[in-house]
């Protein structure tokens, strides 16, 4: 099965309001990492924390990670139409393995 | 930074015909490279990677090969396609300095 799973599958908002999206795994990491795919795309990185980090920012995206709860999350503050992608986190235990994604629709 | 280019973007085969899909990689020597195959709707499985020259290590035994014939050229191979190799080949790469991986644009594969 795969490693990192997000919550929830699919979300939909209005533009402007915030996005949380979760990713939670099974086994111990390096680090993990948040990915952005656009429709028939390839993969963009967007952030990587490490296993000894606990909160990280960038821009408009805050991520956390609780190594004792086996979890992430990645918000989008004041989302923007062009935030709609899928959302796909990947945990690094030397190979990355990816979750199933969060497709993100921010409504204009 | 690193680009990793691949090509064709989409393809479309018929049932037991053979494949090569290629990537290369500019901007960095000694790259790691992936393939991944993802289903509509899902994650990344990852297929193949490598790390030099002529090594190649598979993640799922399946219909298809790789092989890796320069530093920066990773190919993807089929003798004979099935139905179920349909789906979207992303290539990516990593320098071994790096832990984030780049991918390229991706190609769309379609077996009938």
């Amino acid at each position: 099965s795969q490693q990192g799973e997000e919550d929830p599958q699919a979300l939909s908002i209005q533009e402007g309001e915030n996005a949380t999206m979760n990713c939670s795994y099974k086994t111990s990491i390096n680090n993990l990492q948040w990915y952005r795919q656009n429709s028939g795309r390839g993969l963009v990185h967007l952030i990587l924390i490490r296993s000894n980090e606990r909160e990280k920012h960038s821009g408009r995206l805050r991520v956390t990670l609780d190594t004792s709860k086996k979890s992430s999350s990645l918000l989008i503050t004041a989302s923007r139409a062009a935030d709609t992608a899928s959302y796909f986190c990947a945990t690094d235990q030397g190979q990355l393995t990816f979750g199933s994604g969060t497709q993100l629709t921010v409504l204009p | 930074s690193q680009t990793i280019h691949q090509w064709p973007a989409t393809l479309v085969q018929p049932v037991g015909s053979p494949l090569s899909l290629e990537c290369t990689v500019e901007g960095t020597s000694n790259p790691n490279l992936y393939w991944y195959r993802q289903a509509a709707g899902r994650g990344l499985q990852l297929l193949f990677y490598s790390v030099g020259i002529g090594q190649i290590s598979s993640e799922v035994p399946q219909n298809l090969s790789a092989s890796r014939p320069q530093d920066r050229q990773f190919i993807l191979s089929s003798k004979k396609l099935l139905l179920s190799d349909s789906g979207f080949y992303l290539c990516a790469g990593n320098s071994g300095s790096t832990d984030t991986q780049y991918f390229g644009p991706g190609t769309r594969l379609t077996v009938l």
